[in-house]
C-alpha cells in the first residue's frame, strides 16, 4: 500500500514571495505523482503530473515540481505566488503496476496575502 | 468536450435515510471513481467502476454502494446515512482503468443532520 504525507497543513506567504509545499510518499513499488489544487467549494483541478521522463515537471501557471526518488519526495515550488494562487493543494500518489486509485495527501492550504 | 457534472450541489438529510448521488462522466470517458472529502481531509477513495463493473473498493462499509450505466454515467447510494458521512462526495472520470487524466467533478456536500 501506499501513503502520502503533508506535512504543512497551512502555509501562509506574501503575494510575489516564493513558496514550497512539501510531500513525501512511501510505497513498496514505484508511484505516478500527482499535484491537485482545489479552490473554496469546488472539485479538484490537477495541477501537474509525473509519470515518466524529466523528473521535473511543470504547470501553465508557473508552478513547477520535482520527483525525487531518493528522498521519496515530490516538492510543488512557485518563484512568486500571486492572491489568486490561495486554495488547497493536495498531492497524490498511483502505483504504476496492476490495478489501482488515486491516493491523496491531507491537503495544505495556501494562504496569500498582499 | 464536457467535463464531470454532479448533481444535487448540496443536500441536507436526516441520520438514518438513504441517499443517492449522480455524476456524469466526461465525454470518451469509460472509468469513473468515487470520493470522500471529510472537512480538513483529503479525498478517501470509495470504489471504482469500469465498463459498469465494480473493479475496486476502498475502505468503506457495504452500505456504501454503486452503479454505473451503459452511457458510463454512475450513481453512489448511501443507505443508513450517520452523522459522519457528512463531507464532499467527489467523482472522478477517467479513459480506462490505467489512463491517470483523472478528471473531478465539483462535488456533492452532503449533511446529515
Amino acid at each position: 500500500a501506499q501513503s502520502v504525507t503533508q506535512l504543512d497543513s497551512q502555509v501562509p506567504v506574501f503575494e510575489e514571495a516564493p513558496v514550497e509545499l512539501r510531500c513525501n510518499y512511501s510505497s513498496s513499488v514505484s508511484v505516478y505523482l500527482f499535484w491537485y489544487v482545489q479552490y473554496p467549494n469546488q472539485g479538484l483541478q490537477l495541477l501537474l503530473k509525473y509519470l515518466s521522463g524529466s523528473t521535473l515537471v511543470e504547470s501553465i501557471n508557473g508552478f513547477e515540481a520535482e520527483f525525487n526518488k531518493s528522498q521519496t519526495s515530490f516538492h510543488l515550488r512557485k518563484p512568486s505566488v500571486h492572491i489568486s494562487d490561495t486554495a488547497e493543494y493536495f498531492c497524490a500518489v498511483i502505483m504504476n503496476s496492476g490495478y489501482s486509485t488515486l491516493t491523496f495527501g491531507k491537503g495544505t492550504m495556501l494562504l496569500v496575502s498582499p | 468536450e464536457t467535463g464531470v457534472t454532479q448533481s444535487p450541489t448540496h443536500l441536507i438529510k436526516t441520520r438514518g435515510q438513504q441517499v443517492t448521488l449522480r455524476c456524469s462522466s466526461q465525454s470518451g470517458h469509460n472509468t469513473v471513481s468515487w470520493y470522500q472529502q471529510a472537512l480538513g481531509q483529503g479525498p478517501q477513495f470509495i470504489f471504482q467502476y469500469y465498463r459498469e463493473e465494480e473493479n475496486g473498493r476502498g475502505n468503506f462499509p457495504p452500505r456504501f454502494s454503486g452503479l454505473q450505466f451503459p452511457n458510463y454515467s454512475s450513481e453512489l447510494n448511501v443507505n443508513a446515512l450517520e452523522l459522519d458521512d457528512s463531507a464532499l462526495y467527489l467523482c472522478a472520470s477517467s479513459q480506462g482503468q490505467a489512463d491517470y487524466g483523472y478528471t473531478f467533478g465539483s462535488g456533492t456536500r452532503l449533511t446529515v443532520v
